[in-house]
């Protein structure tokens, strides 16, 4: 089993449509979530982070993590074209001083 | 929000010379660098860790003598491809974490790398 699974996509929608990005992992000693978007040929810009359960909200998006059931989700509320990106989740130990463990990336294209 | 500055964006040379790049955290001390290895539609590959003052940690099957990392200061770390080959051409990010409790400060990336070896 993959230590960390991402539907790589391609997910098209509609503009102004609610998306729903999506991971589950087997670590139980992940202890801090993120979510960075990727644009083409630029580095990974952080969206979101967060080291509890439940929901956080930022603007249109919103970080939820269940970490009993070992997954995390973002969701993109009123999604604009300018939101077309690959969209990484991470994951990180606690106390860990080194390596972010990465999703494969979902590619997103909102179309107008 | 935190920023990374990572230069040059763009590098094309010839097969045989040695490239360095820079990166920079340009609103915080970065006591942890990170410098990753990209390919087209692919995830980030961890090349080295390197914390201010301290030699580089590198990843399993990462060449250090290819892949030099110097992390002179608080603001700066380079890496420098030595006599670099085709099959090096790739997308090289670096990424910046600064001082927190338990190390639980966000890493912040650089905008990049493409380097083009002919």
């Amino acid at each position: 089993q993959k230590e960390v699974e991402q539907d790589p996509g391609p997910l098209s929608v509609p503009e102004g449509a609610i998306v729903s990005l999506n991971c589950t992992y087997s670590n139980s000693a992940f202890q801090y979530f993120m979510w960075y978007r990727q644009y083409s040929r630029k580095g990974p810009e952080l969206l979101m982070y967060t080291y509890s359960s439940g929901n956080k909200e930022d603007g249109r998006f919103t970080a939820q993590v269940d970490k009993s059931s070992k997954y995390i989700s973002l969701f993109i509320r009123d999604s604009q074209p300018s939101d077309s990106a690959t969209y990484l989740c991470a994951f990180r130990s606690s106390g860990s001083a080194r390596q972010l463990t990465f999703g494969s990336g979902t590619q997103l294209t909102v179309l107008p | 929000g935190a920023v990374v500055s990572q230069h040059p964006s763009r590098v094309i040379c010839k097969s045989g010379t040695s490239v360095k790049i820079e990166c920079r955290s340009l609103d915080f001390q970065a006591t942890t660098m990170f410098w990753y290895r990209q390919f087209p539609k692919k995830s980030l590959m961890l090349m080295a860790t390197s914390n201010e003052g301290s030699k580089a940690t590198y990843e399993q099957g990462v060449e250090k003598d290819k892949f030099l990392i110097n992390h002179a200061s608080l603001t700066l770390s380079t890496l420098t491809v030595t006599s670099a080959h085709p099959e090096d051409s790739s997308f090289y990010i670096c990424s910046a974490r600064g001082r927190g409790l338990d190390n639980n400060q966000p890493q912040h990336f650089g905008d990049g790398t493409r380097l083009s070896i002919l």
